[in-house]
């Protein structure tokens, strides 16, 4: 069965540096997504992509981060200068598109996750 | 806004016991509505659906009845397991009849542990 997959499982930087954490999305899927869950909160959304561009993001995904699909299968997510509050568990999903029944529904797979600790 | 309001955690069963774990939710448009577990230590799974009003998802034996009049969909499993004991999200996604995306909003997510 087709799966997300995402590296690295863990991630430990230093305060002030970059990290990239990539995602491999599902292949005949159109739509990508980034989310995050801080220790013991709720999931969060930070960005949507289609098309090779940003279609939403959320007040979180400010100018400190940024996404790319380089290569038509890597779907990246770039945080530029890491903050301790980015701490974070970071999910990458992917959907295609279609109808249940009818009308119209959004089912994204997400990926296992990116544990980012930010020291 | 949209939003998703689900009952607070922890809960805590004995084996064979019935569950629910509600859920509430505010949203303009179509939403589908969406429960997703989280097993510990992994990431999230999608556990049932529904995309329509009066819908019934179901999976695993759960069950879940997207009701528009009360704007909830109550999760629900008549014999719960050890292996339950998870983390349970609540989600909505908006999606226009043009098909157009829409990002997944989430409740805060009940804890449910299952003792033997």
């Amino acid at each position: 069965e087709p799966e997300v997959t995402q590296t690295p499982s863990h991630q430990v930087t230093q305060m002030g540096q970059e990290v990239i954490l990539r995602c491999v999305p599902i292949s005949n899927h159109l739509y990508f997504y980034w989310y995050r869950q801080i220790l013991g909160q709720k999931v969060e959304f930070l960005v949507s992509f289609y098309n090779n561009e940003i279609s939403e993001k959320s007040e979180i995904f400010d100018d400190q981060f940024s996404v790319e699909r380089p290569d038509g299968s890597n779907f990246t997510l770039k945080i530029r200068s890491t903050k301790l509050e980015d701490s974070a568990m970071y999910f990458c999903a992917s959907s295609g598109f279609g109808t249940s029944g009818g009308a119209p529904y959004n089912e994204q797979f997400f990926g296992p996750g990116t544990r980012l600790t930010v020291l | 806004g949209n939003s998703v309001t689900q009952m607070e955690g922890p809960v805590t069963l004995s084996e064979e016991a019935f569950l629910t774990i509600n859920c509430t939710y505010t949203a303009t448009g179509y939403p589908s509505l969406f429960w997703y577990v989280q097993y510990p230590g992994e990431g999230l799974q999608l556990l049932l659906k529904a995309t329509k009003a009066d819908d019934k998802g179901s999976n695993k034996g759960f069950e879940a009845t997207y009701r528009k009049e009360t704007t909830s969909f109550h999760l629900e499993k008549g014999s719960v397991q050890v292996s339950d004991s998870a983390v349970y999200f609540c989600a909505l996604s908006e999606v226009s009849m043009e098909g157009s995306q829409g990002n997944l909003i989430f409740g805060k997510g009940t804890k449910l542990s299952v003792k033997p």
